[in-house]
């Protein structure tokens, strides 16, 4: 069983839908849950980042973690064309990380 | 404050040159890591490197690949004997070592092997 499962997608909505990105992991010893955009050839971005169970909020931007069931989100509100990127949910614990294979995302105009 | 950096950013070598990618951490940060990705592919760990040691290669082939992040300067990701399958983009991210435990990664080396 992988650390994280991630959706590959594509997903394709239309500029303004409320977007709903998830990923699964597995040990639910792992601490820290991020949320990383990665543009076309470029390094992927630190997008979010939360500890605990519950919702973290940045703009347009909503983590949430279930960690009872082991279930990660990013939730984009008023997506724009933009946000058309690939999404990387990732965990760990201690200097271990853990990545999903990406949804790609895009925003149409 | 600069981020993490990476060179070159594009990279060419002929099958059986050697290829070396550099990569500078943030400021303040002591541990680095290294990942390989392949087109339409997620990110594959390589190594977690601090400062002169090697704490996890379990992720680098067993051939061909080296990685060292010296007292001095940046780490540096070595491939000899260089193949077509060795064709992909490299990235390297750094994490402080104490405190919150986050990835800030460089924008990559993409390496083509001809």
């Amino acid at each position: 069983q992988k650390e994280v499962e991630q959706d590959p997608g594509p997903l394709s909505v239309p500029e303004g839908a409320i977007v709903s990105l998830n990923c699964t992991y597995s040990n639910s010893a792992f601490q820290y849950f991020m949320w990383y955009r990665q543009y076309s050839r470029k390094g992927p971005e630190l997008l979010m980042y939360t500890y605990s169970s519950g919702n973290k909020e940045d703009g347009r931007f909503t983590a949430q973690v279930d960690k009872s069931s082991k279930y990660i989100s990013l939730f984009i509100r008023d997506s724009q064309p933009s946000d058309s990127a690939t999404y990387l949910c990732a965990t760990g614990a201690g200097n271990q990380f853990y990545f999903g294979t990406g949804t790609s995302l895009t925003v149409i105009p | 404050n600069a981020g993490v950096m990476q060179n070159p950013r594009h990279l060419v070598r002929r099958r059986g040159q050697e290829a070396r990618l550099r990569c500078s951490p943030m400021k303040g940060h002591s541990h680095v890591y290294w990942y390989r990705q392949l087109p339409e592919e997620g990110l594959k760990f390589m190594v977690y490197l601090q400062k002169e040691n090697i704490i996890d290669e379990s992720g680098m082939p067993k051939e061909r690949f080296s990685a060292e992040f010296p007292k001095e300067g940046p780490s540096i990701l070595r491939i000899q004997q260089v193949v077509r399958g060795d064709s992909a983009a490299y990235f390297c991210a750094s994490s402080p070592g104490t405190g919150p435990s986050l990835l800030y990664f460089g924008p990559g080396t993409r390496l083509t092997v001809t």
